[in-house]
């Protein structure tokens, strides 16, 4: 099984700044990887896939980057409605293991 | 507009059995993988199982490999998962999740199992 593990798990940022959250997978997944929004209460919502293409409907201050092993969503300039918990996904087998996830909350 | 629906949750005891279903809409249902993908309660996300478009192809998270079954009826565009020999870790919201390749493009909204005597 894959192990993916993010970093931080808590990550205080004030609106208008720019967040950086990483992901980093126990072995290679090339691109393979996903990033999702999750807000109290809610489904969580596909941001990244393929590692730096945006979903349907994503804004642009949302960008994915990274192969291999590491892998990084930038926010470039935080809006109230994004804090939240975001988790990455790795899809390159059948066993699509989940990070344990990263809080943004407002510094 | 794609739509998830599921239902079938509920309360049921440690060693008990429960079949949640997912009805969907708003797409063509058999051109697509479907997935059922959990989280505890205030907990991350796990994914559980995925099945092929057709059925043919199935695969589980070791935690619950040989005791849910995913299974898919195309002609009622109708997801399934079978749990048996609950426990209470398996106590989680379970999400019915559309996509391609592993990445989830649409979820529902969650059902809850909650397993305690």
């Amino acid at each position: 099984e894959i192990v993916m593990t993010q970093s931080p798990a808590t990550l205080s940022v004030s609106p208008g700044e720019r967040a950086t959250l990483s992901c980093r997978a126990s072995q290679s997944v090339s691109s393979n990887l996903a990033w999702y929004q999750q807000k109290p209460g809610q489904a969580p919502r596909l941001l990244i896939y393929g590692a730096s293409t945006r979903a349907t409907d994503i804004p642009a201050r949302f960008s994915g980057s990274g192969s291999g092993t590491e892998f990084t969503l930038t926010i470039s300039s935080l809006q109230s409605e994004d804090f939240a918990v975001y988790y990455c996904q790795q899809c390159n087998n059948w066993l699509y293991t989940f990070g344990q996830g990263t809080k943004l909350e407002i510094k | 507009e794609v739509q998830l629906v599921e239902s079938g949750g509920g309360l049921v005891q440690p060693g008990g059995s429960l079949r949640l279903s997912c009805a969907a809409s708003g797409f063509t249902f058999n051109n697509y993988a479907m997935n059922w993908v959990r989280q505890a309660p205030g907990k991350g996300l796990e994914w559980v199982s995925t099945i092929s478009g057709s059925g043919g192809t199935s695969n589980y998270a070791d935690s619950v490999k040989g005791r849910f079954t995913i299974s898919r009826d195309n002609s009622k565009n109708t997801l399934y998962l079978r749990m048996n020999s609950l426990r209470a870790e398996d106590t989680a919201v379970y999400y019915c999740a559309m996509g391609a390749s592993g990445y989830v493009y649409y979820w529902g909204q969650g059902t809850l199992v909650t397993v305690s005597s």
